[in-house]
């Protein structure tokens, strides 16, 4: 079985100032890994995925992250947060249970931006 | 991407009743899943909408509280039944669009039992 672990449930941050959200992640087969962003009274939107290839995957809204196969890690980065990053993030897990595809999501970590 | 609405957007339900979520898709999607977010946690799957058959529900959830129906590829349903107010949630419908390896959410259903 599979689960995700965000490793941060709260994390605050002033505005302009780089951010990482962590994320690790317990499998033992390929996984397709994605990170999705919830704004406030809204519904999930996906930042980005990785399924294959380059390691450092880039998103929407200047978002990026790192696949490390070796740490089971997917942390997600940003070099300088503004105001509107303000919302919750979670990162998610996609893989084969017993014939079926599953996505499966950590716990959330709630970024907040203060000016 | 795949453009999805549920109706309603919000219901604030009393004690007992039951309430039909529905979940419309712009295009037709081979792969449809029911979530529930309850209040500042993450996402549960609930069971996946399989079209023309039984749905499949997850470890917690049984088809007599959470019935699921899909009659085609674009559109399922997702009654709540005997509300109590453990159920108020944010119960939100996703697909998986193969073409995109995505997987795209509606906007959810915002529950609230009294």
């Amino acid at each position: 079985a599979q689960s995700v672990t965000q490793l941060d449930s709260q994390v605050p941050v002033f505005e302009e100032a780089p951010v990482e959200l962590r994320c690790n992640y317990s499998s033992s087969v390929s996984v397709y890994l994605f990170w999705y962003v919830q704004y406030p009274n809204q519904g999930l939107q996906l930042l980005l995925k990785y399924l294959s290839g380059s390691t450092l995957v880039k998103g929407i809204n200047g978002f990026e992250a790192e696949f490390n196969k070796s740490q089971t890690s997917f942390h997600l980065r940003k070099p300088s947060v503004h105001i509107s990053d303000t919302a919750e993030y979670f990162c998610a897990v996609r893989e084969m249970i017993q014939g079926a595809q599953k996505l499966v999501f950590g716990q959330g970590t709630r970024l907040t931006i203060n000016p | 991407s795949a453009v999805i609405s549920q109706k309603p957007s919000r219901d604030i339900c009393q004690r007992g009743t039951s309430l039909t979520i529905q979940c419309q898709v712009d295009s037709q999607v081979t792969m449809m899943f029911w979530y529930r977010q309850q209040p500042g946690q993450s996402l549960t799957l609930i069971a996946t909408a399989n079209q023309g058959s039984e749905a499949t529900y997850e470890s917690g959830f049984v088809i007599d509280k959470f019935p699921i129906s899909r009659p085609n590829l674009t559109f399922s349903t997702l009654t709540v039944s005997n509300m109590s107010p453990e159920d108020s949630s944010i119960y939100l419908c996703s697909v998986l669009q193969s073409s995109y390896n995505e997987q795209f959410f509606g906007p959810g259903t915002r529950l609230t039992v009294l």
